[in-house]
């Protein structure tokens, strides 16, 4: 199947510890995202890589990593998790101009 | 500051009745105004409109984009059950590849 799929689908860790979330795209896609979606549903993206290169860096704190070993592949690293950081961050690909494909979300719950 | 509002927040229709859905923007360097719909997982791609004036439809459900106003519409006629979900609208920037989200309304189309 063609899509983009990341791992784990649900995480629950406590607070202070250090977790990843894994995605990958085989779309063919040049661009990949992480995106943060809050208890309200509200979308807000976090990075964007273009052919392993970061491209957007929003105002995210400096605990959260991104890692794009290849164009197919952009990891998210969290060091230090806080209660705030509970949330679905979902992973998503594109080529330039073209609609968002997402995955299914990670659910992250920091006790 | 770019923001993207979306209206109503909810709504809660029978089915077969029309519902129409609303987005305004206030983006820089505006490029297209896309459709997703979101149940239970990842969002899914609906429309992307670039132009003022032109319908884009598929099936029951139809978008049109409003340049000079800074909105778009979002029409689903006999709505059903399944078209219960989260619907988002999202505004993307020319020459950053960023897509920003209004808050989404949230459909429930009851039997």
């Amino acid at each position: 199947d063609t899509a983009v799929s990341q791992t784990p689908k649900y995480l629950v860790t406590q607070m202070g510890n250090d977790k990843s979330i894994k995605c990958e795209q085989n779309l063919g896609h040049d661009t990949m995202y992480w995106y943060k979606q809050d208890s309200k549903k509200f979308l807000k993206i976090m990075f964007s890589y273009n052919n392993k290169e970061l491209i957007i860096n929003e105002t995210v704190p400096n605990r959260f990593s991104p890692k794009s070993p290849d164009k197919a592949h952009l990891n998210l690293h969290i060091n230090s998790l806080e209660l705030g950081d509970s949330a679905v961050y979902f992973c998503a690909s594109s080529r330039t101009a073209s609609p968002l494909h997402f995955g299914n979300g990670t659910r992250l719950t920091v006790t | 500051e770019d923001k993207v509002v979306q209206s109503p927040l909810s709504l809660v229709v029978h089915e077969g009745d029309t519902v129409t859905l609303n987005c305004s923007y206030e983006v820089t360097n505006f490029r297209s105004l896309l459709w997703y719909k979101q149940e239970k997982k990842a969002p899914t791609f609906l429309f992307m409109l670039t132009s003022s004036g032109i319908e884009k439809k598929s099936g029951r459900l139809s978008s049109i984009l409003d340049k000079k106003e800074l909105f778009s519409i979002l029409n689903i006629t006999a709505t059903q059950t399944g078209d219960s979900a989260i619907y988002l609208c999202a505004v993307e920037q020319g020459g950053s590849e960023k897509l920003v989200f209004g808050k989404g309304t949230k459909l429930t189309v009851n039997p």
